[in-house]
């Protein structure tokens, strides 16, 4: 069974600038989530998207977007890029469904690596 | 969700058995406690998940008792490549895949 995809691996953009990242989840997993990872915050939460919807949002800015396509496939959006935003952005599959007598397994992907200049 | 403490850091040697112990003192009912590994530069890899008493895998045990207001992840024989940082999470049932994590433990195993 292939795992979590992300593309691109690495990405250099310049400040201002705007990055779409994607995510393909494991098959048959239908949700997806985002997570950002930096030295000094760590393991911090995007969002998540359950068959197409966004069910929960972290505490980032509006400049962080994010959208899921009918094959479950993810892609993360973010504008007006600042230097703040390097970091590695790592995508997580779930069979979640969301039955509250079930917590499911997160699969990662191996991150993209965003450097903004 | 409950606010996991865990050691920032612990060294072992090849061969030892490394028990990490995290403490969860605001746990909720539907809570299940959640340990993940992560490799420099790589995404989290799940180790093993449970709700009470202990539970076993291939890789890991992990003891939980029975007020789960803390648990222990205990991995058998650690070899140099369990070097990584391990994250002990609390999710809720039904969680929306908004997993918390908190610092986690650099484990070092030295030769």
């Amino acid at each position: 069974k292939a795992g979590v995809t992300q593309t691109p691996r690495y990405l250099i953009k310049t400040r201002g600038q705007q990055v779409t990242l994607s995510c393909s989840p494991i098959s048959g997993h239908r949700s997806v989530s985002w997570y950002q990872q930096t030295p000094g915050q760590g393991l911090q939460f995007l969002f998540e998207y359950f068959s197409e919807t966004q069910r929960n949002k972290g505490n980032f800015p509006g400049r962080f977007s994010g959208r899921q396509f009918s094959n479950s496939r993810s892609e993360m959006n973010v504008s007006t890029l600042e230097l703040g935003d390097s970091a590695l952005y790592l995508c997580a599959s779930s069979f979640a469904s969301g039955s509250p007598k079930n917590s499911y397994e997160q699969y990662f992907g191996p991150g993209t690596r965003l450097t903004v200049t | 969700l409950a606010k996991t403490t865990q050691p920032i850091s612990m060294d072992s040697y090849e061969g030892q058995e490394v028990n990490i112990t995290c403490s969860h003192n605001n746990i909720a009912t539907n809570d299940y406690i959640t340990w993940y590994q992560q490799f420099p530069s790589q995404g989290p890899r799940f180790i093993i998940q449970g709700y009470k008493t202990k539970v076993t895998n291939e890789v890991a045990s992990l003891f939980i008792p029975a007020d789960r207001k803390s648990s222990t992840l205990s991995l058998p024989r650690v070899s140099l490549s369990d070097t990584a940082v391990y994250y002990c999470l609390v999710e809720r049932g039904g969680s929306q895949g908004n997993l918390i994590f908190g610092k986690g433990t650099k484990l070092s195993v030295k030769p």
